[in-house]
């Protein structure tokens, strides 16, 4: 059974960086594409990055792109989301999330999430 | 502003059957499949209907995705207390290069 576990969240000031970790357990390596999808605080679900099941390909929101990077560690299994430059509007629950497919199938297992806060 | 458009709010009386719209355009629904996603209060999100439309395991058949040209559509039959949640749709999009979701359904359950 696959299961995801984020950590990493907390508490940052703005303009600063923080990396998003998601151990992964029972999944074929390198099979799937992988998700990061976060909430906002009261607000509903907004994609972030995709990273393709081999690696090669990786997709972000206009919202982040230039300033969050999706990237992964295959020997630890894990993914992670490196946030630069953070904003308020950064602010909500991260959850990383497996891919049906190869990317372009859509999420069909999430993890718990993580609480990323960006506040002076 | 969400890509796909959800209303806001739904409700129905246990039993009953609720249906929830997403409207998308050519680029999103009307060229990819469609996921609908369950978010029980405090909890992460759960797939409903994957890409082939289908249920996965453990997913009651009282939840069923359609799609016509560029609006797809969840029906719940025989509305359940537990089945008081947010919503979501969720499509590729081909000009964004990326997913898009609806802007979440809340479901009542009277």
């Amino acid at each position: 059974q696959v299961q995801l576990v984020e950590s990493g969240g907390g508490v940052v000031q703005p303009g600063r960086s923080l990396r998003l970790s998601c151990a992964a357990s029972g999944l074929p390596s390198r099979s799937y594409g992988m998700h990061w999808v976060r909430q906002a605080p009261g607000k509903g679900l907004e994609w972030v990055a995709l990273m393709s099941y081999d690696g090669t390909k990786k997709y972000y929101a206009d919202s982040v792109k230039g300033r969050f990077t999706i990237s992964t560690d295959n020997s630890k299994n894990t993914l992670y989301l490196q946030m630069n430059s953070l904003r308020a509007e950064d602010t909500a629950v991260y959850y990383c999330a497996k891919d049906q497919g190869g990317g372009s199938d859509g999420m069909d297992v999430w993890g718990q999430g993580t609480t990323v806060t960006v506040s002076s | 502003q969400s890509v796909l458009t959800q209303p806001p709010s739904a409700s129905g009386t246990p039993g009953q059957r609720v249906t929830i719209s997403c409207s998308g355009s050519s680029s999103n629904i009307g060229s990819n499949s469609v996921n609908w996603y369950q978010q029980l209060p405090g909890a992460a999100p759960k797939v409903l209907t994957n890409s082939n439309n289908q249920r996965p395991s453990g997913v009651p058949d009282r939840f069923s995705g359609s799609k016509s040209g560029t609006s797809a559509s969840l029906a719940i039959s025989g509305l359940q207390s537990e089945d008081e949640a947010d919503y979501y749709c969720a499509a590729w999009d081909d000009s964004l290069n990326g997913w898009v979701f609806g802007g979440g359904t809340k479901l009542t359950v009277l």
